[in-house]
């Protein structure tokens, strides 16, 4: 069966300080990647997807990056951390279509920047 | 996308259903409902999705209106384990990942 892993599960930081979020599938190949963020007591916002290794798109300008260097594994990251960054950050992954294609979630990495 | 609309919060007793409701009145032909929730500080769960017709697994069951206008998310016999935000979310199937969740409803299942 399909698991996702995320790494670390909560994360403080000081301001200008670099960030880097890891999320690993085990289980399936060539899956859609994504990273979504949440703020406190509201809804999810895509940042990033992946269709492939390289392959990175984002939804959102802002201050993090992301990036696909195995097929399984995608990374989230900052050279230097803005307050505003602070929130849930969630890996998922999907399948194409011709498969039952939802959203598959890992458990998430809680971020607070001081 | 079409645009999805849901109360900010039910309560149900705990044993009865939870009908949840979802409003996607500008839903085009290809696209699907899907229904997520997300249990505190979890990551959000899949629940079921669905384009036209009903459809049922093992958590819950998807009422689809005939002109797709609305949906309802049942869930038969709601547990206090239930208690948790559900997000209805209206995309085109080949493009599910690329889902905008929206502030969802709050359900609290109480004893």
């Amino acid at each position: 069966s399909q698991t996702i892993h995320q790494w670390p599960a909560t994360l403080v930081q000081p301001v200008g300080s670099p960030l880097s979020l890891e999320c690993t599938v085990e289980g399936t190949s060539n899956p859609n990647l994504y990273w979504y963020r949440q703020a406190a007591g509201r809804g999810l916002q895509l940042l990033f997807y992946s269709v492939g290794i390289g392959q990175i798109s984002s939804e959102v300008p802002q201050n993090l990056s992301a990036s696909r260097p195995q097929d399984r594994q995608f990374i989230l990251s900052s050279k230097k951390l803005l307050l505003s960054d602070s929130g849930f950050y969630l890996c998922a992954w999907s399948v194409l279509s011709g498969a039952n294609s939802p959203l598959h979630f890992g458990n998430g990495t809680r971020l607070t920047v001081t | 996308d079409a645009k999805t609309t849901q109360p900010t919060s039910m309560d149900c007793a705990e044993g009865r259903a939870a009908n949840l409701p979802c409003n996607h009145s500008t839903i085009s032909g290809n696209e699907y409902v899907y229904w997520y929730r997300q249990i505190h500080s979890q990551g959000p769960q899949y629940i079921i999705h669905g384009l036209k017709n009903n459809e049922t697994n093992e958590m819950a069951s998807l009422i689809i209106t005939e002109d797709r206008k609305s949906s309802t998310l049942i869930l038969p016999h709601a547990t206090l384990r239930d208690t948790a935000v559900y997000y209805c979310i209206v995309r085109v199937r080949q493009e599910a990942g690329k889902s905008t969740f929206g502030d969802g409803t709050t359900l609290t299942v109480k004893p």
